[in-house]
C-alpha cells in the first residue's frame, strides 16, 4: 500500500528553526510537495523536489533524498503566524497526490 | 484572475437530504479534484474530473457520492441521504492541462454538517 507519515504535531519557539520530517512508500515517484494549511483555510502550495538535495526559498527550505523515501520541510526564523499544519504529498506514478495527515506546528512567544 | 471557487462555504443538511457542492476552477485549468478533510485529519483524495469525464474516482464511497464536470459551468460534488458521518471540509482544486507539475490550486472549501 502506499503510506506517508509525518508527526502529528510540533511546537517550536519564535525566532528559532524547526524540522518537519515526511517518509513515503508510494508506487511509482513523480514529485514530493509540501503545502501549508491554516485552520480553516485551504491549503498553499509550499515547495516541490523532484531531484535529491535541498531547494531554498526564504525563509523555507525542502529536502528530498528519493533512496530513503525521505523529505523535510525546514523553518527557520520562525513568526507566529507560522502556526499551521504543514501537508507532505508525493505525486505517485499514476500522477496521483497521495497526502500525509499534516503535522501541526504550534509557535509559542 | 479569480481562484478556485467554491460554493457554499458552509452547508448545513439534516439526515437523508441531499448536499450539492460546487467547485468553479481557475480559469485555464481543466483538471479538478475533490478532497475530503475530516477535522485534525489530512486530505483524502475522492474524484478526478476533466470536462465530461471522470478520470479516477477511486476514493469515491459506492454508494450515495456522486461527481461532474460538466462541458458548461462548475464541478459538483453530490452526496444524497447523508449521514453524520458525512460532516467534513470538502475541498476542490483544480491544475493546469499540464498536470504533471502537480501544483494544486486550492479552493476555501464547502463544510457539510449533517444533524
Amino acid at each position: 500500500g502506499q503510506n506517508i507519515d509525518q508527526p502529528t504535531e510540533m511546537t517550536a519557539t519564535e525566532g528559532a528553526i524547526v524540522q518537519i520530517n515526511c517518509t513515503y512508500q508510494t508506487s511509482g515517484f513523480n514529485g514530493l510537495f509540501w503545502y501549508q494549511q491554516h485552520a480553516g483555510e485551504a491549503p498553499t502550495f509550499l515547495s516541490y523536489n523532484v531531484l535529491d538535495g535541498l531547494e531554498e526559498k526564504g525563509r523555507f527550505s525542502s529536502f528530498l533524498s528519493r533512496s530513503k523515501g525521505y523529505s523535510y520541510l525546514l523553518l527557520k526564523e520562525l513568526q507566529m503566524k507560522d502556526s499551521a499544519s504543514y501537508l507532505c504529498a508525493v505525486m505517485d506514478s499514476n500522477y496521483q497526490l497521495i497526502w500525509g495527515a499534516g503535522t501541526k506546528l504550534i509557535i509559542k512567544p | 484572475n479569480a481562484g478556485v471557487m467554491q460554493n457554499p462555504r458552509h452547508l448545513v443538511r439534516r439526515r437523508g437530504q441531499e448536499a450539492r457542492l460546487r467547485c468553479s476552477p481557475m480559469k485555464g485549468h481543466s483538471h479538478v479534484y475533490w478532497y475530503r478533510q475530516l477535522p485534525e485529519e489530512g486530505l483524502k483524495f475522492m474524484v478526478y474530473l476533466q470536462k465530461e469525464n471522470i478520470i479516477d474516482e477511486s476514493g469515491m464511497p459506492k454508494e450515495r457520492f456522486s461527481a461532474e464536470f460538466p462541458k458548461e459551468g462548475p464541478s459538483i460534488l453530490r452526496i444524497q441521504q447523508v449521514v453524520r458521518g458525512d460532516s467534513a471540509a470538502y475541498f476542490c482544486a483544480s491544475s493546469p492541462p499540464d498536470r504533471n507539475t502537480g501544483e494544486l490550486f486550492f479552493g476555501e472549501g464547502s463544510r457539510l454538517t449533517v444533524l
